[in-house]
């Protein structure tokens, strides 16, 4: 089974910090997404990536940055965290960008920036 | 609005009943997914139904998709208390892979 985990389920920062939500998958998959999920705004795309190094800027990428290093690895960075960060945040990966497939997500990150 | 749009927003039956939800979309797609999430937790895939197929089932699950009026339904049958959860409807776009969802629906099957 693919799994998918993040590093933290619950998480409290303070507005201005520096935050790293981790995520791992251990399928060997090619592409890795970022959302968040607000109630009655479903889930938003921030970032993606398809490949190692490579990122491409998803729906709301403002204010986030992220890192992949390597492949099994996707880091969201909140660069300094504000109150409207405030959210729950979905990390996927999916196989081949050239066939139809389905995403596996984790478990999620609620994140509460005071 | 988003690509995909859930409706109804809320839906509440009883066990032993079927549960129907709708979802509209505005572009050309690929393929059209259904997802599943329970309280807090992460997205599970349940159901991909290609561009050019109209119907698929799996299990108790059984999905339509109307590339015409750009509309796809989600029937689960014989709902169990077990089914509650919210119901995520996903399209990937034909010009990526990415995938754009709605704001779901909330399905509560009362025993």
């Amino acid at each position: 089974d693919v799994k998918v985990t993040q590093s933290s389920r619950y998480l409290v920062k303070r507005t201005g910090e520096k935050v790293f939500l981790e995520c791992v998958q251990d399928m060997d998959h090619e592409n890795m997404f970022w959302y968040r999920q607000d109630p009655g705004l479903g889930l938003r795309l921030i970032y993606f990536s398809y490949d190692v190094k490579m990122k491409e800027k998803g729906d709301i990428p403002e204010g986030y940055s992220v890192s992949r290093e390597k492949k099994e690895r996707f880091s969201l960075i909140l660069e300094s965290a504000s109150t409207n960060q405030t959210s729950m945040y979905l990390c996927a990966s999916s196989e081949d960008y050239r066939r139809y497939n389905e995403q596996f997500f984790g478990p999620g990150t609620r994140l509460t920036v005071l | 609005s988003q690509q995909g749009e859930e409706d109804p927003q809320a839906l509440s039956i009883q066990e032993g009943e079927n549960a129907t939800m709708n979802c509209s979309y505005k572009t050309s797609i690929n393929n059209l997914q259904w997802y599943r999430q329970n309280s807090g937790r992460g997205l599970v895939h349940l159901i991909l139904i290609r561009s050019n197929e109209r119907e698929k089932h799996s299990g108790r699950l059984r999905v339509t998709l109307d590339t015409s009026k750009k509309s796809s339904s989600l029937l689960i049958t014989a709902s169990r208390a077990a089914d509650t959860a919210s119901y995520f409807c996903a399209t990937e776009e034909t010009s990526g892979s990415r995938l754009t969802f709605g704001e779901g629906t909330q399905l509560t099957v009362n025993p």
